[in-house]
């Protein structure tokens, strides 16, 4: 069955980088576009970046532009954010999220890892 | 981006009640609306796409609808099980942004 799987959480000082990564399996992954939503403590939803199946797309949030980096090892089926230039707002659980088709929604959620920025 | 509203932020119902959601658009999307279940601690699960379609295994008891700009979540018969955040979705743009979230709450 369809598995993902988020790493790479953790405290980090504002200004700091991460790297997050998300593992998949159970599905062909090179052929779905793929996508970070983040859920900051007691709030909502926020979707963050989306990634093309073949690596060649990518789209941000304002948010995040300039800031983060999406990208996939499509040999490895593995996913990653590279979050840089981190601020207390950046504070989250990030989800890793597989898009259900060509213009579709999201059929499938890791459970998430918490990012923690904070000095 | 398109921004998305969802009204009201919080609601309280009794089992068996019937549930309205809305939301709506800043421009229109083509029913590209997905709506979404969250429990707490848990990732969201898909419950409804193209406005109206039931994702597999999802009780029947939740429809959807709209067109447009403006779109809503039914729930025909509230169950104890259906207490917890609901949350629409575009994705007719590339940012498939979220409404801010609805918290339904049983009596």
């Amino acid at each position: 069955q369809v598995q993902l799987v988020e790493s790479g959480g953790g405290v980090v000082q504002p200004g700091r980088s991460l790297r997050l990564s998300c593992a998949a399996s159970g599905f062909t992954f090179n052929t779905y576009d793929m996508h970070w939503v983040r859920q900051a403590p007691g709030k909502g939803l926020e979707w963050v970046a989306v990634i093309s199946y073949d690596g060649n797309n990518k789209y941000y949030a304002d948010s995040v532009r300039g800031r983060f980096t999406i990208s996939r090892d499509n040999s490895k089926n593995t996913l990653y954010l590279q979050m840089s230039s981190l601020r207390a707002e950046d504070t989250a659980v990030y989800y890793c999220a597989k898009q259900l088709d060509i213009v579709a929604p999201f059929d499938y959620w890791g459970q998430g890892t918490l990012v923690t920025v904070s000095s | 981006d398109i921004q998305m509203t969802q009204s009201p932020s919080s609601l309280s119902a009794s089992v068996g009640d019937r549930v309205t959601i809305t939301c709506r658009a800043s421009q229109g999307i083509s029913n590209s609306l997905a709506w979404y279940q969250q429990k707490p601690g848990k990732a969201p699960k898909l419950l409804l796409y193209a406005a109206s379609k039931l994702e597999s295994g999802v009780p029947s008891r939740f429809s959807g609808g709209g067109s447009g700009t403006d779109y809503t979540l039914t729930i025909s018969s509230l169950q104890p099980e259906d207490s917890a955040t609901y949350y629409c979705q575009q994705y007719y743009s590339t940012a498939h942004t979220f409404g801010q979230g609805t918290k339904l709450q049983i009596k």
